[in-house]
């Protein structure tokens, strides 16, 4: 069965830090797809990234960037120089993919991170 | 492209109610899914479609609950005999074609059982 596990529950810093979310995953498949979304104060949850299982190379856009490590099957979210916009709530997400028309995306409980002026 | 639109916002309801929601997925999308979302809790996936056809549907969903997609566009969730345990977001997320792309995500139902 697949999971989703982010054991940060809430995360709090000053502005201008750098933050790192944890996601660890569990999954039996070895074709995969993993996600962010962000859930501001509105509500609506905003996708981030995807990364497929045979891609780990790390990514990077603008503040944002993620790493993705299949031997310790993480997917951590770094927010460079964070901002009083960053405050939301983030979830990591898996999904799998052995077959193009059975698949769902399971999310982890997600992480509040809130930003002080 | 105007998002997916979701219709009530805010629903109360007294235990034993029926209750339906809608959703209208971004226009010439064909996945549409359905979650849940409690306090403090990721999304949990209820069911989805592909087109008109529902694919799957998550062991947790009751015999309560069913959703219909008639002619591929919009939805509707239905929820017969409310129970308090039932107040919860409900989300609808639309996706453009098959395979894992991202969701789009309506703004969700709030559901109260009173």
């Amino acid at each position: 069965a697949q999971k989703v596990t982010q054991a940060q529950t809430e995360i709090s810093v000053v502005e201008k830090e750098d933050v790192t979310l944890d996601c660890v995953y569990e999954t039996r498949d070895t074709t995969y797809y993993l996600f962010w979304y962000k859930q501001p104060p509105s509500g609506e949850l905003v996708f981030l990234i995807r990364r497929n299982s045979f891609d780990e190379q790390n990514e990077i856009s603008g503040r944002y960037s993620w790493n993705f490590q299949k031997s310790t099957s993480s997917f951590n979210f770094t927010i460079t120089a964070s901002q009083v916009v960053d405050s939301a709530v983030y979830f990591c997400a898996l999904s799998e993919a052995q077959d193009s028309s059975a698949s769902k995306i399971i999310f982890g409980s997600g992480t509040r991170l809130s930003i002080r002026p | 492209d105007t998002g997916v639109s979701q219709n009530p916002r805010h629903k109360i309801t007294k235990r034993g109610q029926n209750v339906t929601f809608r959703c209208d997925p971004i226009s010439e999308h064909n996945r549409l899914y359905w979650y849940r979302q409690t306090l403090g809790q990721g999304p949990e996936f209820l069911t989805y479609f592909q087109n008109e056809a529902q694919l799957e549907k998550s062991r947790l969903l009751s015999d309560r609950f069913s959703a219909e997609r008639p002619k591929g566009s919009f939805s509707t969730l239905e929820i017969q005999r409310t129970e308090q345990g039932d107040s919860a977001m409900y989300l609808c997320a639309s996706s453009p074609r098959v395979g894992n792309e991202k969701l789009f995500f309506g703004s969700g139902t709030q559901l109260s059982v009173l």
